[in-house]
């Protein structure tokens, strides 16, 4: 069964630094990945998906995110942080393609200091 | 407008009280699910559909009910709610094609709190 790690249910940057959130996988076939980002009182948005085509994704919002298979990782980055990006971010995998169920992380609520 | 709308969005209930939470898609999705959050555990799907008529077993599917009698909707029936059922639903859809990577479309979610 797959599983997914993030490291860091909180995590605080200043406004225009660095975001980093991490994520790690658990899985014994090629996974699909993806990151979500949940803001306030909505529905979980789709960020980005890796699906096998590239290692490095690009998603919406100026986020990206490295497939490393030899770590089983794919963290999310984005170079400068802005106040709108603070939210809950959820890395998911799927390789049950019958049941298409993601297994989600625990998420990592972002904040963003101004 | 491309969604996935749910009703209700909040909903406070007792032991017991029979109660449903719609889910409606508007993009002709086969595909549709049913997940629950909660604090620490992210989302776990409870059912899950691939098709009118075709329903099955998530990961937490125990106190619940779906049925698929139509495309679009997908409700989620609680016949005899707990409290340890009181949380955050999301009710999701996606297409069904070739590839397994498809998007899945998540609706707005319906917290429930039950007494």
């Amino acid at each position: 069964a797959q599983s997914v790690t993030q490291l860091g249910s909180h995590v605080s940057v200043s406004e225009g630094a660095l975001v980093l959130l991490r994520c790690n996988y658990s899985s014994s076939v090629p996974p699909y990945l993806f990151w979500y980002v949940q803001y306030p009182n909505q529905g979980l948005q789709l960020l980005l998906k890796y699906t096998s085509a590239a290692t490095l994704v690009k998603g919406i919002n100026g986020f990206e995110a490295e497939f490393k298979k030899s770590e089983t990782s794919f963290h999310l980055t984005k170079p400068s942080a802005h106040m709108s990006d603070a939210a809950e971010y959820f890395c998911a995998v799927r390789v049950d393609t019958g049941r298409r169920a993601l297994t989600f992380g625990s998420g990592t609520r972002l904040q963003v200091q101004p | 407008e491309a969604q996935v709308t749910q009703n209700p969005r909040y909903l406070i209930t007792v032991t017991g009280k029979k109660l449903t939470v719609t889910c409606s898609q508007n993009m002709n999705h086969e595909y549709m699910s049913w997940y629950r959050q909660d604090p620490g555990l992210g989302l776990r799907q409870i059912y899950y559909s691939m098709n009118v008529e075709v329903t099955d077993k998530g990961d937490v599917p125990e106190g619940y009910k779906v049925s698929r009698k139509e495309k679009r909707n997908f409700p989620l029936i609680l016949e005899s709610p707990s409290p340890n059922q009181t949380s955050l639903y999301f009710c999701a859809s996606s297409n069904t094609g070739i590839t397994s990577t498809d998007t899945q479309y998540f609706g707005p979610g319906t917290r429930l709190t039950v007494l």
